[in-house]
């Protein structure tokens, strides 16, 4: 079964650039997660989705930060104006429904390198 | 609210020796417990994880867990370790009894193997 794929797997901007990050979750995974991962830190969830709808999106800096995952399958995440703190792993994730009501493994892709000049 | 302490960042060991890396979390209600691994330009791979019964958990690679309630502690320990073993390991803790409760991690151990 293929696993979670992220695209791009690096990438260098300016700040108060913009850029999209794509995450497409294994197949059959209702649930996708996006995180950041500062260097030296472990990850922080962003975003939760169910479907295509939001879980839990309090961590997300939605002055500049957005995720969207329209149709339920992939998604994506943008940075609107990139700030140099941006720099960090982003990681995303998928669980789906393996028959128990409580517990979920979550499945990472190979995340995104930003690094904001 | 749950969080998660490593309480050292780098572990260097030698090669074929024994390693623990120290985990304390905090919760006010059951937990779920994890410790993940990620290699170098790599994401997070599950090592193990408990969620009840045994407190002895076993996982890949030859690494296995405690879970000690008392001591709020998920201590991973593996008897000998090989220069593959090189990575971080993050533990990381979840609500129990709810899918969607989200997960903590940890700051993270980098361990390094010395031949």
């Amino acid at each position: 079964e293929a696993g979670v794929a992220q695209s791009p797997r690096y990438k260098i901007i300016e700040k108060r650039q913009s850029v999209a990050f794509w995450c497409n979750p294994i197949s059959g995974h209702a649930t996708l997660y996006w995180y950041q991962q500062i260097l030296g830190q472990g990850p922080k969830l962003l975003i939760q989705f169910q479907n295509n709808g939001v879980v839990d999106d309090s961590q997300l800096p939605k002055d500049r930060f957005s995720a969207e995952r329209l149709k339920g399958v992939d998604s994506t995440l943008k940075i609107q104006p990139a700030k140099l703190e941006d720099s960090a792993v982003y990681l995303c994730a998928s669980s789906g429904t393996s028959g128990s009501i409580s517990y979920n493994e979550q499945f990472f892709g190979p995340g995104t390198r930003l690094t904001v000049l | 609210a749950q969080s998660v302490t490593q309480l050292d960042s780098q572990v260097p060991v030698f090669e074929e020796a024994p390693v623990e890396l120290r985990c304390n979390y905090s919760s006010s209600v059951s937990v779920y417990l994890f410790w993940y691994v990620q290699y170098p330009n790599q994401g997070l791979q599950l090592l193990l994880k408990y969620l009840s019964g045994s407190t002895l958990v076993k996982g890949i690679n030859g690494f296995e867990a405690e879970f000690n309630k008392s001591q709020t502690s998920f201590h991973l320990r593996k008897p000998s370790v090989h220069i593959s073993d090189t990575a971080e390991y993050f533990c990381a803790v979840s609500g129990a009894y709810s899918s969607a409760s989200k997960i903590i991690f940890g700051s993270g151990t980098r361990l390094s193997i010395r031949p």
